[in-house]
């Protein structure tokens, strides 16, 4: 099993859709977790951290099992800047907890 | 601007070539990294330092060479380029190592495209 699966997608959805993200992880120590976006040939940025009760950032809104070691984020009313790839991040094994990227899900927002 | 900033942007360069890719961060973080992004996306760390100490050093070739002269700089060279060192490389920082705090996240330079021909 990878250490973090994503489904690569694409995601192609139109304007004002809701579209849902899974990602799921091997290491059952994990304790931090990450959606970062990456836009086409630029740099990650982070787009919200995931919190054990489940968090909301404006239409943004992620999840974690830890029981089923899977995190989702969920993007409610898709603007087409919101088309980018999304990668899921969990903090490794060892003591210093390096993280961990998914391959990333690419959503794609058409007008 | 307070940002990780690295150069160059483009590197272009002959297989058994020798190059340097040099990052530097202003937002007083103490841990830097570099990550390599390679063709299929997939976005792996290579090094981590904090302090100008390494922490983290994963199966890289010990013909890449992390260089920290002081906790605001994190370079990287490169000796005897191959064909499968074409990809893009990131610098990042963080407070933190590991970035393990919600509020310690990675803050990413704009990559380095290294073609290897």
């Amino acid at each position: 099993r990878k250490e973090v699966e994503q489904d690569p997608g694409p995601f192609n959805v139109p304007e004002g859709a809701t579209v849902a993200f899974n990602c799921t992880y091997s290491n059952s120590a994990s304790q931090s977790f990450f959606w970062y976006r990456q836009d086409c040939r630029k740099e990650p940025k982070l787009l919200m951290s995931v919190y054990s009760s489940g968090n909301e950032d404006g239409r943004f809104t992620a999840q974690l099992n830890r029981a089923s070691q899977y995190i989702s984020l969920l993007i409610r009313d898709s603007k087409l800047s919101d088309s980018a790839t999304y990668l899921c991040v969990v903090n490794g094994a060892g003591s210093q907890g390096n993280l961990i990227f998914g391959k990333g899900t690419k959503l794609s927002v058409k007008p | 601007d307070t940002a990780v900033s690295q150069t160059p942007k483009y590197l272009v360069t002959q297989m058994g070539n020798d190059k340097s890719i040099k990052c530097e961060q202003n937002l007083g973080h103490d841990t830097m990294y570099w990550y390599k992004q390679d063709s299929k996306k997939f976005l792996k760390i290579m090094f981590s330092y904090n302090n100008k100490e390494l922490i983290i050093n994963e199966t890289v070739p010990n013909r890449f060479s992390p260089k920290s002269p002081d906790k605001a700089h994190l370079n990287l060279h490169i000796n005897s380029l191959e064909l499968g060192d074409s990809a893009v490389y990131f610098c990042a920082s963080s407070q933190l190592p590991g970035a393990v705090l919600y509020n310690s996240p990675l803050h990413f330079g704009n990559g380095t495209r290294l073609t290897v021909t």
